[in-house]
């Protein structure tokens, strides 16, 4: 299948610090999604990306789709604790399976207070 | 408006026992779909099911597992004759439409198989 790549698989970082996880796809997307597992939770919808070059915030977390749309990224300026927890980005499959997610491995995420 | 409903949130079965996972989706979703994570691991597409009827199973072991998605009632996710390997924890998700814009998680049912 069409799978997404994820890197890196882990950041430990200082609060305070920034943190970057990227996404790559060897094929064009038609947009990507990006979602937040807390340890022990479950995924929570963060944001989609449609557009080529398209670039959204929300607050402290800044989302870009590559002007290719082939790659993604997931910035967080400052972290804070409260950001700890796995970040996955996923791409929606069409077809008839059209709503169906490929997740990327996902990065872990650790916040050192 | 209650979100996506799993249970049981945990579930511990012995080798060879059966294990059933019920997801009720969100109030007017009427798309169903089953994820299994692996321990440290991302989360793996197992099926589509829209009311009555599989869309897509492409991601389901061959063998022990089974979905339903009834005219009435929650889907189910099916594994007979459990092994350790399936031990995982199994998410569904439910959109409003194909492909809606996000897809809502229920809480996860974490299976042990001891």
């Amino acid at each position: 299948g069409q799978q997404v790549m994820q890197i890196p698989q882990y950041q430990h970082v200082q609060e305070g610090e920034d943190f970057t996880t990227y996404c790559n796809s060897s094929t064009t997307l038609s947009n990507i999604q990006w979602y937040k597992q807390r340890p022990g939770g479950h995924p929570v919808f963060l944001i989609q990306l449609v557009k080529s070059g398209e670039v959204k915030k929300q607050k402290r977390l800044t989302f870009q789709f590559g002007e290719a749309k082939k790659n993604s990224s997931l910035h967080i300026t400052a972290t804070q604790t409260t950001d700890v927890g796995t970040y996955f980005c996923a791409r929606i499959a069409g077809g008839t399976s059209y709503g169906k997610l490929t997740f990327g491995q996902g990065t872990i995420l650790t916040v050192h207070p | 408006n209650a979100g996506v409903m799993q249970n049981p949130r945990h579930l511990v079965r012995r080798r060879g026992q059966e294990a059933r996972l019920r997801c009720s989706p969100m109030k007017g979703h009427s798309h169903v779909y089953w994820y299994r994570q692996l321990p440290e691991e991302g989360l793996k597409f197992m099926v589509y099911l829209q009311k009555e009827n599989i869309i897509d199973e492409s991601g389901m072991p061959k063998e022990r597992f089974s979905a339903e998605f009834p005219k009435e009632g929650p889907s189910i996710l099916r594994i007979q004759q459990v092994v350790r390997g399936d031990s995982a924890a199994y998410f569904c998700a439910s959109s409003f439409r194909e492909g809606g814009t996000e897809a809502f998680f229920g809480q996860g049912t974490r299976l042990t198989v001891v």
